[in-house]
């Protein structure tokens, strides 16, 4: 079954508390992203990748990490979380260097820091 | 940078009802994708419709269909005869065309209608 899959699906950590929230898609996408989703502000892009060892910013990179060392894996670094990293994080991938077509979404992780 | 809006934070319909949705965009881009997203309490972000901007005839998929006016900006989904599992978040979303040019884009989203389904 063609999917993106995203762990964990919830996880409660506190403030400077290294973590990383691991993506994983089975369809050979280039293109990875990933957003989070925050209550009247809708998805915003933190980073995406074109292809391997291929990443750049999006709207909101600040305070996170990522890298894309296989095709299939694109995880999601919090060096040092604080507080107003809790949200819900969704990845995502689709072909064609992210153009053409929709994107396929994770399940979504709901990070908490405290 | 392209920014998507949509003016209703919240929506009510008893079911069975037809329900439009409004999204409006704002891009120099000619070349691009416009999407509704439906995202339920189990939070999963599912594709309803796709339309591409060059394409003059408005994308439908059973119930759910859209009104694409290019030269306005507006993206309207009509959702008709309206379900109890249609209750969701919606959200409508932008993406340039590959050809456009330019660093490479994601999606970028409205912040989301909620739509309530009442019985």
């Amino acid at each position: 079954e063609a999917q993106v899959t995203q762990n964990p699906r919830y996880l409660i950590t506190v403030t400077g508390k290294k973590l990383t929230v691991t993506c994983s898609q089975n369809m050979n996408h280039e293109y990875m992203s990933w957003y989070r989703q925050d209550p009247g502000l809708g998805l915003r892009q933190i980073y995406y990748s074109m292809n391997v060892e291929v990443t750049d910013k999006g709207d909101v990179p600040e305070g996170y990490k990522v890298s894309r060392k296989e095709k299939r894996n694109f995880p999601l670094i919090l060096e040092s979380p604080s507080p107003n990293q809790t949200s819900l994080y969704f990845c995502a991938s689709s072909p064609s260097g992210g153009r053409n077509t929709e994107a396929f979404f994770g399940q979504g992780t709901r990070l908490t820091v405290v | 940078a392209q920014t998507v809006t949509q003016s209703q934070p919240e929506m009510s319909v008893q079911e069975a009802e037809t329900v439009t949705l409004s999204c409006t965009y704002d891009t120099s881009e000619n070349n691009y994708y416009l999407f509704w997203y439906k995202q339920p309490p189990s939070r999963q972000m599912i594709l309803v419709i796709r339309q591409e901007a060059y394409k003059q005839q408005n994308a439908t998929e059973n119930r759910f269909s859209v009104n694409f006016q290019k030269a306005a900006k507006s993206f309207s989904l009509k959702i008709s005869d309206s379900q109890l599992g249609d209750t969701a978040m919606y959200f409508c979303a932008f993406m340039k065309h590959a050809y456009s040019g330019g660093g490479a884009d994601g999606l970028t989203f409205g912040k989301g209608t909620h739509l309530i389904i009442q019985p």
